[in-house]
């Protein structure tokens, strides 16, 4: 069956320190691979894409990894900040035109000062 | 950037009622929105696919009579919850992808969410 998982529910770090959090999927062929933010009560917003000849994307302190072999992406928030925590969702796309993301269930991050 | 607006962001309505929610894309023409719908500490589901123009595609398990979706023009899609009863108390959002052979069509644009709440 096809499954998109995000190693840990919460993840707990402090101030200061590089959070990595981890996505891994089974039974897709993804195009892209898309990180989003999402606050308690509010749409998530979209962070960063990478696409699957691509092994790395970085946006100021966040840094995307892709390996398509290992079926996992690892998502990186270097020098972390209380007003990082939140949840971050993984989602496939399969690159059909029209078609909807499939979301992880997220991993919510707390970082402490 | 691609900007995606709900409205209401909260409602209550009493069971038996039906509930309309509107997605519109402020910036841009969106050919494909999404309806999904997120249960507490839970991912977002994905209910229903909405093409301008056309009849949504249900996800397995969404009641499309329950769940009306209308996409009538390129910055407008809504959903009609009929007959709420409280087990459709929920959060549910909205997301636009814009017209295909744009860059803009490779990511989806959320809304703020609509919080239903059946009593």
């Amino acid at each position: 069956s096809q499954k998109i998982e995000q190693n840990s529910e919460a993840l707990n770090i402090q101030e200061g320190k590089t959070a990595t959090l981890t996505c891994n999927y089974t039974n897709y062929s993804p195009a892209y691979l898309q990180w989003y933010r999402q606050d308690p009560g509010r749409g998530p917003v979209f962070l960063l894409l990478i696409r699957e000849n691509e092994k790395e994307k970085r946006k100021e302190r966040l840094k995307v990894t892709f390996d398509t072999t290992l079926k996992q992406s690892l998502f990186h928030i270097t020098a972390s900040q209380p007003a990082d925590s939140a949840t971050y969702l993984c989602a496939l796309d399969e690159s059909q035109a029209g078609t909807a993301l499939i979301f992880g269930k997220g991993t919510t991050l707390s970082v402490s000062s | 950037g691609a900007v995606v607006s709900q409205h209401p962001s909260w409602v209550i309505c009493k069971s038996g009622t039906s509930v309309k929610i509107e997605c519109r894309s402020l910036d841009f023409q969106a050919t494909t929105m999404f309806w999904y719908r997120q249960f507490p500490k839970q991912s977002l589901m994905l209910m229903a696919t909405s093409n301008e123009g056309s009849k949504a595609t249900y996800e397995q398990g969404v009641e499309k009579d329950k769940f009306l979706i209308n996409h009538a023009s390129l910055t407008l899609s809504t959903l009609t919850v009929t007959s709420a009863h409280p087990e459709d108390s929920s959060f549910y959002i909205c997301s636009a992808r814009g017209p295909s052979g744009r860059a803009i069509a490779d990511t989806q644009y959320f809304g703020p969410g609509t919080r239903l709440t059946v009593l």
